[in-house]
């Protein structure tokens, strides 16, 4: 157990819908990173918060969208979904900034079916 | 951006045989990451190797980076059933995401007995 949370575990849903999936880092870590995982594209990273403001930007469409609340928790919202949508979305967590030795750690993830 | 490319991309060996997987990566990296990934399962770290000629052991794997040949390989010793899984390595994005990582396709491992 990685000490990394998200919820929830498995999500259906039909085309054309909006979604939210939560994730709450390990105790004392400031950053919070989400990738999406799936068989064609592999481990891709979408974004990085630290201590609540957007750090880092990589292959993130823009129907999606994150955030970072003040107690550390971050949502990831997915609008007008696609097929291609369908897969695992993971959260992962490190106590710095990015760019530095920080191992991150992985949250169980969230299984996204669109149907 | 960082490529990352692993071989091979499916192994299967034999109980107690040994083998290595090799990470080549495109740019200059002052590390990289080794994490294990069970079905259906998260990723776990194995290894942060943070600087040229690191060498890290945990069990039966072992883990080196070069960064001057931009290779990092992680060598099973004598594998065992539980060792089955895929493994992926990752580097740091620093000119693309800014630091974050770049990983490659991974290798499936599948030990037989």
């Amino acid at each position: 157990d990685s000490g990394v949370t998200q919820t929830p575990k498995h999500l259906i849903t039909a085309t054309g819908q909006r979604v939210t999936l939560r994730c709450s880092p390990r105790s004392g870590d400031l950053s919070v990173y989400w990738y999406q995982q799936s068989l064609d594209q592999g481990l891709q990273f979408l974004i990085q918060y630290y201590n609540g403001e957007e750090r880092a930007k990589g292959n993130i469409l823009e129907r999606f969208s994150a955030q970072q609340f003040p107690d550390l928790h971050s949502e990831l919202n997915l609008s007008s979904l696609e097929l291609g949508d369908s897969a695992l979305y993971f959260c992962a967590s490190s106590v710095g900034p990015g760019m530095s030795t920080d191992t991150q750690y992985f949250g169980p993830g969230t299984r996204l079916t669109v149907l | 951006e960082l490529k990352v490319e692993q071989n091979p991309l499916f192994l299967s060996m034999q109980e107690g045989k040994n083998y290595t997987i090799y990470c080549n990566y495109s740019t200059t990296s002052d590390r990289l990451y080794w994490y294990r990934q069970d079905p259906g399962k998260s990723l776990e770290s194995l290894f942060v190797l943070l600087s040229n000629g690191a060498v890290k052991q945990e069990g039966r794997l072992m883990a080196s980076l070069d960064t001057k040949a931009r290779l990092s390989t992680l060598h099973i010793t004598a594998a065992v059933h539980d060792l089955s899984a895929t493994y992926f390595c990752a580097g740091p994005d620093y000119g693309g995401s800014q630091g974050n990582l770049i990983f490659g396709k991974g290798t499936k491992l599948s030990v037989k007995p």
